[in-house]
């Protein structure tokens, strides 16, 4: 079944340091691509999306790209601050109704 | 904001006893969802509604039930519950077909089964 696997955590990085986070899928067909993110407390919501090969979804300074070829959909900032400490998930649909996401990974940048 | 409230929020319980978990919307949206959310496993889909009375299972459903008689609730009920029910559970909901579109979640009930 399709399914997405994302680089284990916890990251731990310094303010304005670069940010990269893999993600992987695996899929029949032409699925969307999504990243969601979840602050302390909160529940997810979503920070970018992408719908077709070769997209680019951004949002807030983040981007990852839809690579059809590599099959992954790699999210990026170029300088994080300590606002950006969080859990990120990708996630892959539709999956039948469904939504599958990745283990999440956490992200904490120290001042 | 989705307007999208779980209650409660918090609810510490022993085993073998119900538990009824409420998701309440207003944005009329077809699609709700109950995942529960536990370290190292990400997001896990329990059961989905794409409609009124129209419910299926997701990936861990066991022990898990749901009910939808009106758009805006979706109940998630444990008949007896357990410790491996320990978890953060969120409600989410969707207007397009879940996957297409964007989801909506809720702030997340703990629940703790002692």
């Amino acid at each position: 079944g399709n399914s997405v696997t994302q680089m284990e955590g916890p990251v731990t990085l310094s303010e304005e340091a670069f940010l990269t986070i893999n993600c992987t899928y695996t899929a029949t067909g032409y699925p969307s691509l999504f990243w969601y993110v979840q602050y302390p407390g909160e529940g997810l919501q979503l920070l970018l999306k992408a719908t077709k090969a070769d997209d680019k979804g951004s949002n807030k300074g983040f981007e990852a790209t839809y690579r059809k070829e590599t099959t992954s959909f790699h999210l990026e900032k170029g300088s994080v601050q300590v606002s950006d400490s969080a859990v990120y998930f990708c996630a892959l649909g539709p999956n039948d109704y469904k939504l599958s996401f990745g283990a999440g990974t956490t992200v904490t940048v120290r001042a | 904001d989705a307007g999208i409230t779980q209650s409660p929020r918090h609810k510490v319980t022993e085993t073998g006893t119900p538990v009824t978990l409420r998701c309440h919307q207003t944005e009329n949206h077809r699609y709700m969802y109950w995942y529960r959310q536990d370290p190292g496993h990400g997001l896990r889909l329990i059961h989905y509604s794409y409609g009124v009375k129209d419910t299926d299972k997701g990936e861990v459903s066991d022990g898990y039930s749901v009910s939808r008689s009106k758009t805006e609730d979706f109940l998630l009920t444990l008949e007896s519950a357990t410790s491996s029910q320990t978890s953060v559970y969120f409600c989410a909901i969707s207007e397009s077909r879940g996957g297409t579109g964007e989801l909506f979640f809720g702030e997340g009930s703990r629940l703790t089964v002692l």
